[in-house]
């Protein structure tokens, strides 16, 4: 069965240093999404991409948050400083397209702890 | 806007006895619902969905929800717990002002099942 592929899975980092995460979606799924799950909390939107568009960005805290997905297949996650209010869970999705009822299909998830 | 509110943050239940896990949503159009759950240290797996078509939905693992518009709630049911439905649960709403499928979650609904 094809699943969602995320790494790392912990990542623990210094405050003010540099993170990335990556996903590799389900093959096929044009549609990518990025949430943040902070601990007792459900998850939030930080970006969500079309193929290789962004089409939803409006919670990424730009500033230090940035995300591609350069051919329209995997996708990057980047945190430059990183902050310790960025401790969570990162979690990758995808969708066969962004339609409101489709399935949107999840990855394990990345948990960066920020000293 | 979308919204959900899951009513009670843990709920906990003997081996074999019915689950209720209580949602309420708020949407200015007919929602796309869904239900997800999250074991420990694995990804979110969708339970079941609302597309509006038959107001019962059944789900995996014998789970069911029952969409009520006039109540705006979408509660999941399950006749008889398993030790093994033991995870953290989510009701989740479409974003329909987004164009992309934007899952909108709950707090989330933590099940503990007793021997």
């Amino acid at each position: 069965e094809a699943e969602v592929a995320q790494s790392p899975r912990y990542k623990i980092t210094e405050k003010s240093q540099a993170v990335a995460f990556w996903c590799d979606p389900i093959s096929g799924h044009a549609t990518l999404y990025w949430y943040r799950q902070i601990l007792g909390q459900g998850p939030e939107l930080l970006v969500q991409f079309q193929d290789e568009s962004v089409v939803d960005d409006s919670q990424l805290p730009k500033d230090r948050f940035s995300a591609e997905r350069l051919k329209g297949v995997d996708s990057t996650l980047k945190i430059q400083p990183a902050e310790l209010g960025d401790s969570a869970m990162y979690l990758c999705a995808s969708s066969p397209s962004g339609l409101s009822y489709n399935e949107q299909f999840f990855g394990p998830g990345t948990r960066l702890t920020v000293l | 806007a979308q919204s959900v509110t899951q009513l009670d943050s843990h709920v906990s239940v003997s081996e074999g006895t019915p689950v209720l896990l209580r949602c309420n949503y708020s949407s200015s159009y007919s929602p796309s619902l869904f239900w997800y759950v999250q074991h420990p240290n694995k990804g979110l797996q969708l339970l079941l969905k609302y597309t509006s078509a038959a107001t019962l939905v059944k789900g995996i693992n014998g789970f069911e929800a029952e969409f009520k518009k006039s109540e705006t709630s979408f509660h999941l049911t399950k006749p008889s717990a398993h030790m093994s439905d033991a995870a953290e649960y989510f009701c989740v709403v479409s974003d329909l002002d987004n164009q992309g499928g934007k899952l909108i979650f709950g707090q989330g609904t933590e099940l503990s099942v007793k021997p």
